[in-house]
């Protein structure tokens, strides 16, 4: 499967603290992307990378890809309650049929 | 949110009767994708449409069939629904392949 791989499955925290996840895909990408769902919802577009970028920057989200080591991290500084939530990446592979494919998700649970 | 909107937003059905879900987006997108959400499974594509009357087959297409008449308006149909099909199903839609996704706010299916 090409799905990409995320980590952990879960992570609780505390308010004001840093959350880390990471992504780990197989085969070579166009761009990674990152996506929120909250409970219940639709996924929400976060931040895309494409394969020449190391770094990006959204508010207080990091993202960086290391496309020798086929993964990437999401940071989200100084936590909220309102970050619970479950975080997906999602590449968009060199080769294959799928436009995107979406891991299966880090849920996030930040305490107040 | 982007335009997207899903109708029925929940549903319950006997197995063995035809279901169809609508997608209705106001982006003029020429990207549009039916994906279900099961868990321990994250998210999966069914099928996809690049454009009016083209559409192409996800991981999970089995028992499922799509139509796009128009940019606007994407069908998913479940020609005899099975217990199986039970989930939650989102539209997506993009402006490029491998693009960011916009979602629907999805659909609760559950076959009895």
């Amino acid at each position: 499967s090409q799905q990409g791989e995320e980590d952990p499955q879960a992570l609780s925290i505390q308010e004001g603290e840093n959350a880390t996840m990471n992504c780990s895909y197989k085969t070579s990408i166009n761009n990674l992307q990152w996506y929120r769902q909250n409970s219940g919802r639709g996924l929400v577009h976060l931040i895309l990378i494409r394969s020449n970028e190391r770094e990006k920057h959204s508010g207080r989200l990091r993202v960086t890809l290391d496309t020798s080591k086929k993964s990437s991290s999401l940071l989200i500084t100084a936590s909220r309650a309102a970050d619970t939530a479950s975080y997906f990446c999602a590449t968009d592979f060199n080769s294959g049929n799928t436009p995107l494919v979406f891991g299966k998700g880090t849920r996030l649970s930040v305490i107040a | 949110d982007a335009g997207i909107t899903q109708s029925p937003r929940h549903k319950v059905t006997e197995t063995g009767t035809p279901v169809t879900l609508r997608c209705h987006q106001t982006e003029n997108h020429r990207y549009m994708y039916w994906y279900r959400q099961d868990p321990g499974h994250g998210l999966r594509l069914i099928h996809y449409s690049y454009g009016v009357k083209d559409t192409d087959k996800g991981e999970v297409s089995d028992g499922y069939s799509v139509s796009r008449s128009k940019t606007e308006d994407f069908l998913l149909t479940l020609e005899s629904a099975t217990s199986s099909q039970t989930s939650v199903y989102f539209c997506a839609i993009s402006e490029s392949r491998g693009g960011e996704q916009y979602f629907g706010p999805g659909t609760r299916l559950t076959v009895t």
